[in-house]
């Protein structure tokens, strides 16, 4: 079975600062893991993703996310925070070869002008 | 390219009262997904079609809830009798056709903006 745990329901920055969102997954076999993020009455929207290629992967609006299989973990960066970004993220995990989506419980983002 | 539809965007039923989705996926989209979000969770899968064969319903709580898939393009899914823990936002996603394997073989899920449902 998979599972994803998003460490932090509620996740408050400065505008400009450094966003750090934790995921961390469980899988007994090789994941894909995502990140997406939905802004309010909208649906979800593919930030990024990891199919066993690079394991720093590039997304959309500047985000990136790094696959540590030592540490079991897919966390979300940005250098510097926009008012914008603010929403809701999921961490998701898949199991390689399958399009069923398990998904974390999801963390909100605020940014503090 | 137009994206996943769903009608309606709201909807307020009573307890024990009936309620169906709608959702038109992607042109050329082979699998439809439908999620229930409850506030404060992550989505999850309730049924996951390719055409118009069931691939995935085993978090479809069957006894209330059913969805069909007649012609392989638009889906319902339906509630009936609803219940208060119904209360959730009802997603609806489609993709190409389930991969068959390799590790560039994943295919995007597009989602609808959802149906807001609130039982009273």
């Amino acid at each position: 079975a998979q599972s994803v745990t998003q460490l932090g329901s509620h996740v408050s920055v400065s505008e400009g600062a450094l966003v750090l969102l934790r995921c961390n997954y469980s899988s007994s076999v090789p994941p894909y893991l995502f990140w997406y993020v939905q802004y309010p009455n909208q649906g979800l929207q593919l930030l990024l993703k990891y199919t066993s290629a690079a394991t720093l992967v590039k997304g959309i609006n500047g985000f990136e996310a790094e696959f540590k299989k030592s540490e079991t973990s897919f966390h979300l960066t940005k250098p510097s925070a926009h008012m914008s970004d603010a929403a809701e993220y999921f961490c998701a995990v898949s199991r390689w070869g399958a399009q069923k989506l398990v998904f974390g419980q999801g963390t909100r983002l605020t940014i503090n002008p | 390219e137009a994206g996943v539809a769903q009608s309606p965007r709201y909807k307020i039923i009573e307890k024990r009262q009936s309620v169906a989705f709608w959702c038109n996926p992607i042109s050329g989209h082979a699998t439809l997904y439908w999620y229930q979000q409850i506030l404060g969770q992550g989505p999850k899968l309730l049924i996951q079609f390719q055409n118009n064969g069931v691939v995935d319903d085993s978090q479809l709580p069957k006894d209330r809830f059913s969805a069909e898939r007649l012609k392989g393009v638009d889906s319902t899914l339906k509630i009936q009798p609803a219940k208060l823990e119904d209360s959730a936002v009802y997603l609806c996603a489609s993709s190409l056709k389930e991969s068959s394997g390799g590790a560039k073989s994943y295919n995007e899920q597009f989602f609808g903006p959802g149906t807001r449902l609130t039982v009273l």
